[in-house]
């Protein structure tokens, strides 16, 4: 019974490239949600996807990022034309049920991005 | 600004004393969560309070919540080394919304 799978682990981009990054939720889990964390500061919140739909985006920058969750496979955040202030570490979330019915998160263990 | 705002941001304690770490937090809440993060490492979940609940226990874990306060209090009794980490509360924005805001959390280190 695998946990949350995010990959890869670290992903090193120069300025201007694209980054890529996956997530496979818990077996049973519909709901995904994305956060960023910067060194020694709290998770931020990003996006909050469904299968195949994108329910709460308020906390994406609204240009160069995108996330999908399609019917089959991980769940995606893409960040095209990387920036230096994109280093950060992301991490990818599930939850069986929406959080209104108290549920919690499990998280995944994040993946580092350093854009040189 | 952050829903959750935890106090202290840092806590030093020598292993087997109490460790108390206390989350503000500004709108009505359904339930208030505490989570664990390792260095590097993912959160994890420790302990869900509802709005309805006063305190709860889980193991050496005990979670209070005071909604008139509208704060929390995170008890760790009888610390170990394991136990250090960064622990963040979390609640949803707002009441019943289906995203958890953190805050920015208290780093605790036991002392061996």
């Amino acid at each position: 019974n695998a946990g949350v799978m995010q990959n890869p682990r670290h992903l090193v981009r120069r300025r201007g490239q694209e980054a890529r990054l996956r997530c496979s939720p818990m077996k049973g889990h519909s709901h995904v949600y994305w956060y960023r964390q910067l060194p020694e500061e709290g998770l931020k919140f990003m996006v909050y996807l469904q299968k195949e739909n994108i329910i709460d985006e308020s906390g994406m920058p609204k240009e160069r990022f995108s996330a999908e969750f399609p019917k089959e496979g991980p769940s995606i955040l893409r960040i095209q034309q990387v920036v230096r202030g994109d280093s950060a570490a992301y991490f990818c979330a599930s939850s069986q049920g929406g959080l209104s019915t108290n549920e919690k998160l499990f998280f995944g263990s994040g993946t580092q991005l350093s854009v040189l | 600004s952050q829903q959750g705002e935890e106090d202290p941001q840092a806590l030093s304690i020598q292993e087997g004393e109490n460790a108390t770490m206390n989350c503000s937090y500004k709108t009505s809440i359904n339930n208030l969560q505490w989570y664990r993060q390792n260095s590097g490492r993912g959160l994890v979940h420790l302990i869900l309070i509802r709005s309805n609940e006063r305190e709860k226990h889980s193991g050496r874990l005990r979670v209070t919540l005071d909604t008139s306060k509208k704060s929390s209090s995170l008890l760790i009794t009888a610390s170990r080394a394991a136990d250090t980490a960064s622990y963040f509360c979390a609640t949803p924005s707002n009441f019943g919304n289906e995203k958890l805001t953190f805050g920015t959390g208290t780093r605790l280190t036991i002392i061996p």
